[in-house]
């Protein structure tokens, strides 16, 4: 089945230690996204690629990077972790085609912990 | 701008029990989608509908059950004889066809189903 695969499933970090982050997808979708959801919270969007052309959103800290080499893959760079970034993170996909908006394909998530 | 109310945080019934989950949304847009997503403790969203701006025909689909009203801007989501599984948060989101597909989520409403 077109999924969209994020790995890994859970990843526990040391303070200070980069991180990368993987989210893959087999639909062909032109727009990819990462979103941060800490507990009891609503996922709030960090950036996201329409294509090649990235997105960060105003309040994304500089901390946070991403990669999209190709279409089937985006990375999810954190180059310091402090604790506060503990964090379910959550890869997204959509097909943008003029006015036609094919809906969202979440993958499941990578929980991140910083120790 | 766009902006969704989920004014129920958390509702605590009794399995058999028919419950209720609000949203009220905003936005200037002509042509919307709305969402409904379920995230289990495990994590993930679980996409369960999409509706647009143009489509106010309710929907069921087996205990679950939606009722738009766009003159009330709200998107209602009904358990009927909820379970245990049903336990999770719900989000609902909106995505405004000028808002670039950005996904806006609603607070979530954390339902806890009692045997």
């Amino acid at each position: 089945d077109a999924m969209v695969i994020q790995n890994p499933r859970y990843q526990v970090t040391q303070f200070g230690k980069p991180v990368t982050l993987s989210c893959s997808q087999t639909l062909n979708h032109n727009v990819m996204y990462w979103y941060q959801q800490k507990s009891s919270q609503a996922p709030k969007l960090l950036f996201h690629y329409y294509d090649k052309d990235f997105n960060n959103e105003a309040d994304t800290p500089d901390n946070f990077q991403s990669r999209r080499p190709n279409t089937s893959f985006c990375f999810l760079d954190i180059r310091s972790p402090g604790l506060g970034d503990a964090a379910m993170y959550l890869c997204a996909t959509s097909s943008s085609q003029g006015a036609i908006f094919n809906g969202y394909t979440f993958g499941s998530g990578t929980r991140l912990t910083v120790v | 701008a766009q902006k969704v109310t989920q004014a129920q945080t958390e509702i605590s019934v009794v399995e058999k029990e028919d419950v209720t989950l609000d949203c009220v949304y905003e936005t200037r847009d002509t042509t919307y989608y709305l969402f409904w997503y379920k995230q289990p403790p495990s994590g993930e969203l679980v996409f369960l509908i999409r509706r647009n701006s143009f489509d106010e025909q309710n929907e069921i689909s087996g205990r679950y059950s939606w009722n738009f009203q766009k003159s009330t801007s709200s998107f209602n989501f009904t358990i009927t004889a909820s379970q245990v599984v049903d336990s999770a948060v719900y989000f609902c989101a909106l995505i405004g066809n000028n808002a670039g597909n950005m996904l806006t989520f609603g607070g979530g409403t954390r339902l806890m189903v009692k045997p």
